[in-house]
């Protein structure tokens, strides 16, 4: 199995463009979810779903968008990037409950210019 | 808001030294996970320990949860350098849906 895969591992951005990080998961794990990881700040929650067709927001969702059409996909789109959204991505998944702990993909480090 | 604080922020030890590090949190728990973050990689899933559990063993990895005092350890015993790496407790609570909240971690050193 490949676990969590994220694609692109790195990406450099203007100011106003958008983009969308990938994040693949052949685990077949109904939750999934996008973290970022700034210095000093460890990783906060943008938005997550618990299966397909189901999506929240978490704690600092304002400028990112998500969908989850299928129980393996989970992409994360950034709508006008900002340098405040410079910062490593990361995805990850588990099964219901989170019983087992979660599965992290690689990241993606974004610097946004 | 960050639900975990990590103590000691960094650690720095000798080769088959124990290392201890502390979470502490603030709301109600189904459960605490304990992480490690390798420089420039993901986060991997170390031990998990249920808000019923005291103690837990996993190797070297001994994890403790007190739920009065919301707080919980992580002692890695015979330290290796292969065990330096950054440190992450996560929180998953026991309301709605299953997300992790995470706290700032702890940057372990472990010199040869």
């Amino acid at each position: 199995n490949a676990g969590v895969t994220q694609t692109p591992k790195f990406q450099v951005l203007k100011t106003g463009q958008s983009m969308t990080l990938q994040c693949a998961q052949d685990m077949n794990h109904e939750y999934m979810s996008w973290y970022r990881q700034d210095p000093g700040m460890g990783l906060r929650l943008i938005h997550y779903s618990v299966g397909a067709g189901i999506t929240d927001q978490g704690e600092v969702p304002n400028g990112y968008n998500v969908s989850r059409s299928t129980t393996e996909d989970f992409p994360l789109r950034l709508l006008s990037a900002a340098p405040s959204q410079t910062s490593v991505y990361f995805c990850a998944s588990s099964v219901q409950g989170g019983s087992y702990g979660y599965t992290f993909g690689s990241g993606t480090r974004l610097t946004v210019v | 808001s960050q639900q975990g604080e990590e103590d000691p922020q960094a650690l720095s030890i000798q080769e088959g030294e124990n290392a201890t590090m502390n979470c502490s949190y603030k709301t109600s728990i189904n459960n605490l996970q304990w992480y490690r973050q390798n420089s420039g990689r993901g986060l991997v899933h170390l031990i998990l320990i249920r808000s019923n559990e005291r103690e837990k063993h996993s190797g070297r990895l001994r994890v403790t949860l007190d739920t009065s005092k919301k707080s919980s350890s992580l002692l890695i015993t015979a330290s290796r350098a292969a065990d330096t790496a950054s440190y992450f407790c996560a929180t998953e609570g026991d309301s709605g849906y299953s997300t992790l909240t995470f706290g700032k971690g702890t940057m372990l050193l472990v010199s040869p």
